[in-house]
Order: C-alpha cells, then structure tokens, then sequence
C-alpha cells in the first residue's frame, strides 16, 4: 500500500513565476492537507481538501491556491512567486474525519 | 492567536539514557496532541497521539503526558538509541476534523554512541 506521494521532489524557479505542486493521497484517504515548512521550523497550514473543495485555510495570501480531483489527488498551486515562498512543501492525507494524518515526503521548491 | 512553543530547541543525550521535551500550548480548546518525527529529506511520521480526555499514553519505549490545566505536553523517549536521532516535533489542533495542525518548532535529538 502506497503511502501519500507527492511530485516533482525538486523544483528551483525564478520570482515571478508560478509553480504547480502535486500530490496523491494514501489509499483509502478523501482528505488532504498542504502546508509549508521553511528551513529550521515547523510546519505552517496552507489549505486542506474535502469532496473537492477547499474547507479550512491558514493565513497564506490568495497567491496560494489548490485543486482537489475527483480521485482524491490534489494540486497546490503558487502565483507570482516571491524568494519567502522557497520551502519544502508538505502534502497529508486522512480518511474523513479522523484526527491521524500522513504526510509525503515533501517538494523542495527553490526560488531565485 | 494560537501558538505551540517546544523547547529544548536541541538536545543531545548519550545512548541509553531517556529524552524529554517539552511544549506549550496557547489556545484552550486544543484537544488533540500529536508528536512527529522527521528524519533528513523525509516527511513527518506520527510516533504517538494524546487526546484531551487522556492525561498519558504510553507506546513501547514512547511516552506523552498532557496537563490541561496547564496547557502542557511532554514527549519522553527512554533507552534512546542511534536510530531516535532526528528532529522532533510537537502540536496542537482544536477542531474535530483535526486538519489544521499548529506545530511547534522543533527539537534536534542526537544520540552520542
């Protein structure tokens, strides 16, 4: 069983830009969260995903947005890319409600 | 607004010996606790979960304590080994649905062999 996998790894990027982040949740998993974790510190809430809609956000500007589809994968999406938005970005799932969730192994994204 | 902190920021103890760190939470209607460990290049793991209607919860050489009153939660590791090197993180959510996590910011565990 796949755990919560997320795509590219890697990415470096010039301000200005914008970037597209994705992520397949674990098996059985309908919920799914993003959050952002600079270097040194925890890390921060951006959105999460529930039956195809954003339900909770934390406080990122609107440059911050996301997509959920009807597999339950997700898509984080970053506009006009600023040298503060270089981060590892985190994808978990959950099963519906319940409190447990699992994270991905990150994308590293790089702005320059 | 709501605010974990977790000190110490660093820890280093020999192998063997028990490990302790310790958060703080501000908003009272937190009531769920997870700690993850996230070793180099890796997400976060869950290792053990408190809810608020538990004062400690034990899981092999793992132990949380919570004091609500207090808005305190404690991780102990004990007979730490090489493989506990890792960072450390503490947090705190308040709404069922749990989504939103507040962590705190992250204790560096190393064992000395």
């Amino acid at each position: 069983d796949a755990g919560v996998t997320q795509s590219p790894t890697h990415l470096i990027k010039t301000r200005g830009q914008q970037v597209t982040l994705r992520c397949s949740p674990k098996s059985g998993h309908d919920t799914v969260s993003w959050y952002q974790q600079a270097l040194g510190q925890g890390p921060q809430f951006i959105f999460q995903y529930y039956e195809e809609e954003e339900r909770q956000r934390g406080n990122f500007p609107d440059r911050f947005s996301g997509h959920q589809f009807p597999n339950y994968s997700s898509e984080l999406n970053v506009n006009a890319l600023l040298l503060g938005d270089s981060a590892l970005y985190l994808c978990a799932s959950r099963p519906g409600t319940a409190e447990t969730q699992y994270f991905g192994p990150g994308t590293r994204l790089l702005v320059l | 607004g709501e605010n974990v902190e977790q000190h110490p920021s660093t820890l280093s103890v020999q192998e063997g010996d028990s490990a302790v760190i310790k958060c703080t939470y501000s908003d009272s209607a937190s009531n769920y606790f997870p700690w993850y460990k996230q070793e180099l290049g890796k997400g976060p793991q869950l290792i053990i979960d408190i809810r608020s209607n538990v004062g400690e919860k034990k899981d092999q050489r793992i132990a949380v304590t919570l004091n609500k009153t207090a808005k305190h939660f404690s991780l102990h590791i004990t007979e730490t080994q090489p493989e506990d090197s890792a960072v450390y993180f503490c947090a705190a959510s308040k709404d069922s649905s749990a989504s939103k996590i507040i962590f705190g910011s992250g204790t560096r565990l190393s064992i000395r062999p």
